[in-house]
């Protein structure tokens, strides 16, 4: 079955402490990228990737960085989080641009105390 | 740079009754793509339709129907008798041609939280 993964899907954590949400998909996608979703803002992008080792900012890159080192994943990383990250977070994949269908994951619900 | 308006942010219908989601996009490109996606309750996005703009043509599909218009930059998204399970918060968004090297991004609306009262 196609699918994007997410993990975890909940998280709850205190500031500062570095974590890792895992993305990854089986469609052989180009394209990867992650968003927040917060109340009255919609979905905000945050990285995406275009493939392999290519990696650029989205919206509201600060205070994550993500890494492209295989094409199925793509992991987000919080080296510090604050509580403002404190957000649904989606992970999504197309076969190679933004201008294609987006395959989304079920969504990972951080708090951060 | 491009961005997507949805000034609805709430709206509850009568189950039956037809409602129109507005989506209003600003791009400074020719080329680009506008799309919907369903977030129902149990918070999933579900991809509803995609259209490129040369493609001006409405789209039906059920009860659910489309309407672009370059002249306005408006994509409105239109459901026929409305049904209990429509219940969800609905997100436009735009994907600009690659005009610059690196604008790869796909930009959402801030949604419309769509309510059928049974």
């Amino acid at each position: 079955e196609a699918q994007v993964t997410q993990n975890p899907r909940y998280l709850i954590t205190v500031t500062g402490k570095k974590l890792t949400v895992t993305c990854s998909q089986n469609m052989n996608h180009e394209y990867m990228s992650w968003y927040r979703q917060d109340p009255g803002l919609g979905l905000r992008q945050i990285y995406y990737s275009m493939n392999v080792e290519v990696t650029d900012k989205g919206d509201v890159p600060e205070g994550y960085k993500v890494s492209r080192k295989e094409k199925r994943n793509f992991p987000l990383i919080l080296e510090s989080p604050s509580p403002n990250q404190t957000s649904l977070y989606f992970c999504a994949s197309s076969l190679s641009t933004p201008r294609e269908t987006q395959y989304f994951g079920p969504g990972t619900r951080l708090l951060v105390l | 740079a491009q961005k997507v308006t949805q000034a609805q942010t709430e709206i509850s219908v009568v189950e039956k009754e037809d409602v129109t989601l507005d989506c209003v996009y600003e791009t400074r490109d020719t080329t680009y793509y506008l799309f919907w996606y369903k977030q129902p309750p149990s918070g999933e996005l579900v991809f509803l339709i995609r259209r490129n703009s040369f493609d001006e043509q409405n789209e039906i599909s059920g009860r659910y129907s489309w309407n672009f218009q370059k002249s306005t930059s408006s994509f409105n998204f239109t459901i026929t008798a409305s049904q209990v399970v429509d219940s969800a918060v609905y997100f436009c968004a735009l994907s600009a041609s690659r005009t610059n090297f690196g604008n790869e991004k796909l930009t959402f609306g801030t949604g419309t939280r769509l309510t059928i009262i049974p």
